[in-house]
């Protein structure tokens, strides 16, 4: 089945560091590929999202390329902030015939930025 | 627009109790979902619904049942908790299915946490 894997964190960076968080994928088909963020307490709101091959999604200086020849949808940022500090969710969705209406997450990188 | 909203926020059962989460939505989306999440483990997919009246299962549905009598609510029933299902449940709903090549938005509700003891 369809699987996502994202570096474990946690994640502890300065102020104005650059960021990657890794994530790769398995899936039959075509999938889209998403970032989500959850902030401390709060559900999660999509960050950025690329539905085909070599698009590359940004929002808020955040951006990732859907690397199909690597099965890869990496996140990352020039310089972050210390209200970055969330954790981050890489997610698929896929169509596998029977309808796959649901996507499918990583285990979370939880990223800690200090001043 | 409130988006999705979950009541309650925090609840606490004893084992073999039952309650109903509740889901509600104003943007009139056709598809609604229940997600659990646990530590270490991302979001698994209980439950969800592709419009009024249907309902499909997820990922992990054993324990949980669901209803969706009117477009803008999806209940998540649990009859008999058990400590297993101790966790922060998320709803979320989308305009349209999240199929590849279409890419749609999946819009989450703040959460419930349950503490089944």
């Amino acid at each position: 089945g369809d699987s996502v894997t994202q570096m474990e964190g946690p994640v502890t960076l300065s102020e104005e560091a650059f960021l990657t968080i890794n994530c790769t994928y398995t899936a039959t088909g075509y999938p889209s590929l998403f970032w989500y963020v959850q902030y401390p307490g709060e559900g999660l709101q999509l960050l950025l999202k690329a539905t085909k091959a070599d698009d590359k999604g940004s929002n808020k200086g955040f951006e990732a390329t859907y690397r199909k020849e690597t099965t890869s949808f990496h996140l990352e940022k020039g310089s972050v902030q210390v209200s970055d500090s969330a954790v981050y969710f890489c997610a698929l969705s896929a169509s596998s015939g029977a309808g796959s209406y649901q996507l499918t997450f990583g285990k979370g990188t939880k990223l800690s930025v200090i001043p | 627009n409130a988006g999705v909203t979950q009541t309650p926020k925090f609840r606490v059962l004893k084992t073999g109790q039952s309650m109903t989460l509740l889901c509600a939505q104003d943007m009139n989306h056709e598809y609604m979902y229940w997600y659990r999440q646990d530590p270490g483990m991302g979001l698994r997919l209980i439950h969800y619904s592709v419009g009024e009246g249907t309902t499909a299962k997820g990922e992990v549905p054993d324990g949980y049942n669901v209803s969706r009598l009117k477009k803008q609510n999806f209940l998540l029933g649990l009859e008999s908790a058990a400590p297993s299902q101790t966790s922060v449940y998320f709803c979320a709903s989308s305009e349209l299915a999240t199929l590849a090549g279409l890419g749609d938005t999946q819009y989450f509700g703040p959460g419930t946490r349950l503490t089944v003891l």
